[in-house]
């Protein structure tokens, strides 16, 4: 079954500690992106990836971290230095590069990040 | 800088109605554009999308959207909802001319109720 995979689902964290978030993608694509939802505000672009090894800082990067070591996965990490962490965060995953590119992006569930 | 703006928070239509939801957008270069519906807790699922060709695209569930370059829109449209249509529905445009060449701008959605 083909798809993009977060975890976990809910995930609760006191202020101060950092918190790392999973994604990872069983099609093939070599672009990833975290992605932020807040009520009202649409998403806004954390970090992409085209590919593996390499990765850019989005509109909202600041308090966070990634890496993508893997072309499979592209795990997020929310510092201590986020001042509100408190979101939805969605991972997404398109076929961009090469030949045949679609451009479409794929979404994963989700993640929603309580920090009190 | 590309942009693109959901005009209406929110659209009311019966069943059976048809339905249009509006996205303009700005690009400096040629734009891909595309759509996607959220429903709640969820991640988005793509509709469809406009790369080149014809203007007017037909994607999942019925829906469609046409490209009018001269002013700048990307209406979606349906020629009659269903209440299971109701959903966060998102228009984003990523900008071929953009140097940065590869982020994808979110609009702030628009809420589609149908009644049944």
């Amino acid at each position: 079954d083909g798809g993009i995979t977060q975890s976990p689902k809910y995930l609760f964290r006191k202020e101060g500690q950092n918190v790392t978030l999973s994604c990872e993608q069983n099609l093939n694509h070599d672009a990833m992106y975290w992605y932020r939802q807040d009520p009202g505000q649409g998403l806004r672009l954390i970090y992409y990836s085209q590919i593996v090894n390499d990765f850019q800082k989005g509109d909202i990067a600041e308090g966070y971290s990634v890496s993508r070591e893997k072309k499979e996965s592209f795990p997020l990490t929310v510092t201590s230095a986020q001042k509100n962490p408190t979101a939805f965060y969605l991972c997404a995953s398109s076929h961009d590069l090469a030949s045949g590119a679609t451009y479409e992006q794929y979404f994963g569930p989700g993640t929603r990040l309580t920090v009190t | 800088a590309q942009s693109v703006a959901q005009p209406e928070d929110q659209v009311n239509v019966a069943e059976g109605n048809p339905l249009t939801v509006k996205c303009t957008y700005s690009v400096s270069g040629n734009p891909y554009l595309f759509w996607y519906v959220q429903y709640p807790n969820r991640g988005l699922q793509f509709l469809l999308k406009y790369i080149t060709g014809d203007n007017l695209v037909k994607g999942s569930y019925g829906f469609e959207a046409e490209f009018n370059k001269s002013q700048t829109s990307f209406h979606l449209k349906k020629p009659s909802a269903l209440v299971s249509d109701s959903a966060l529905y998102f228009c984003a445009v990523r900008d071929t001319g953009n140097t940065g060449g590869f982020k994808t701008i979110f609009g702030a959605g628009t809420r589609l109720f149908v009644k049944a």
